[in-house]
């Protein structure tokens, strides 16, 4: 089982819709937990940390779930502009630097 | 305040032999850690460096090596270049070891012919 596991998309849609992209991984003891969102051929860039409790950041909405090993984000009233590549970001532990990887979902928002 | 910067930002080896790639971090940050992204994949951690020692590796055979310099600039050397090693490169910098935030530089895209 790979260690983060993501929609495999590709997620299209019109303007103004909703969209939730999903994301589970396998390591239990995982800390840290984060969307990055990469245009085509560039760097990812943090999109926002996730927390228990829920995040909110204007049309993004961040959800993790512990129990079931789950993280969501949801996307309300898409732009054009959101059309790119979220990654889903597992931290296994604070003292560990490492960032495991989803392999992304590509999500293309038309007019 | 400059961000991450890499170099070169395309390069075409050919398979066998070595390639060097650069990384200079973000000011204030001493932490660099490099990964390797495949088309259509996420990226994959290659190793980490802090106090110029590579303190974390991921699952990337010994051809992968690295360097980081008093300066906290580093690099990436990857031996006998194979076909699987065509990939962007990303280097990101961080404060303290990688336990704040990463930031990624643009990457340097490598084609192995």
């Amino acid at each position: 089982r790979k260690e983060v596991e993501q929609d495999p998309g590709p997620f299209n849609v019109p303007e103004g819709a909703t969209v939730a992209f999903n994301c589970t991984y396998s390591n239990s003891a995982s800390q840290s937990f984060f969307w990055y969102r990469q245009d085509c051929r560039k760097e990812p860039k943090l999109l926002m940390s996730v927390y228990s409790s829920g995040n909110e950041d204007g049309r993004f909405t961040a959800q993790l779930n512990r129990a079931s090993q789950y993280i969501s984000l949801l996307i309300r009233d898409s732009k054009l502009s959101d059309s790119a590549t979220y990654l889903c970001v597992v931290k296994p532990n604070q003292a560990g630097t490492a960032l495991i990887f989803g392999k992304g979902t590509t999500l293309s928002v038309s007019s | 305040d400059a961000g991450v910067t890499q170099s070169p930002t395309h390069l075409i080896k050919t398979r066998g032999q070595q390639v060097t790639l650069r990384c200079s971090p973000k000011s204030g940050h001493d932490t660099v850690s490099w990964y390797q992204q495949a088309l259509g994949q996420g990226p994959q951690f290659i190793f980490q460096y802090y106090e110029e020692e590579e303190r974390q590796r991921g699952n990337f055979p010994d051809r992968f090596s690295g360097h980081q310099f008093p300066n906290y600039s580093s690099e990436l050397n990857v031996n006998a270049l194979l076909l699987g090693d065509s990939a962007l490169y990303l280097c990101a910098s961080s404060l303290g070891g990688g336990r704040n935030e990463q930031y990624f530089g643009p990457g340097t895209r490598l084609t192995v012919t």
